[in-house]
């Protein structure tokens, strides 16, 4: 299946550090988002990078894609506590017969000590 | 600019009885998506809805689950005679425009936790 998964399953680091977070899928895509849940919380989205570009930024995060690895990375950078959440990828799949579905990882657990 | 709006927020019910989950998308959007989501998992995709129609509900269980988006009011997720199975977190998503060649930002609503006993 397309399922992402993201790499590590879990990140523990000190306020002021930088995280990166990995995601890799299977299938040819036309978008990847990135998603923030905080604990019993919705879905924040924080960033879509489409298939035909390589990197962008939004404020503290910086998110790549490599289609030829099928594989992007987010990187939030001089971290807050306030950054502790789950960090989820989610893709599309560029055939017709699933568009408007995303496909979800597992997610990174990211825990930022003050 | 309210975003999308689930309710309930929490909902207990024994085994066997209905399920009613309600999603109101942001204002504009026409297209809305249900997921399921595990304890410890990713979100899984449910159903696609557009306005009176259903695009895609190859990710929902073909018996006691149903899910409808009227011309006026709600999109409606119905899961009828709840097992404990069904005991998860149930989120809509809703987008401005559909699947094209490019897909849409969805946005998430909070979400409603179903716990059935």
């Amino acid at each position: 299946s397309q399922q992402g998964e993201e790499d590590p399953q879990a990140l523990s680091i000190q306020e002021g550090e930088n995280a990166t977070m990995n995601c890799s899928y299977k299938t040819s895509i036309n978008n990847l988002q990135w998603y923030r849940q905080n604990s019993g919380r919705g879905l924040v989205h924080l960033i879509l990078i489409r298939s035909n570009e390589r990197e962008k930024h939004s404020g503290r995060l910086r998110v790549t894609l490599d289609t030829s690895k099928k594989s992007s990375s987010l990187l939030i950078t001089a971290s807050r506590a306030a950054d502790t959440a789950s960090y989820f990828c989610a893709t599309d799949e560029s055939r017709g017969s699933t568009l408007g579905r995303l496909y979800f990882g597992r997610g990174t657990q990211l825990t930022v000590w003050p | 600019n309210a975003g999308v709006m689930q309710n309930p927020r929490h909902l207990v019910r024994r085994r066997g009885q209905e399920a009613r989950l309600r999603c109101s998308p942001m204002k504009g959007h026409s297209h809305v998506y249900w997921y399921r989501q595990l304890p410890e998992e990713g979100l899984k995709f449910m159903v696609y809805l557009q306005k009176e129609n259903i695009i895609d509900e190859s990710g929902m269980p073909k018996e006691r689950f149903s899910a409808e988006f009227p011309k006026e009011g709600p999109s409606i997720l119905r899961i009828q005679q709840v097992v404990r199975g069904d005991s998860a977190a149930y989120f809509c998503a809703s987008s401005a425009l559909g699947a094209g060649v490019f897909l849409e930002t969805q946005y998430f609503g909070p979400g409603t936790r179903l716990l059935v006993l």
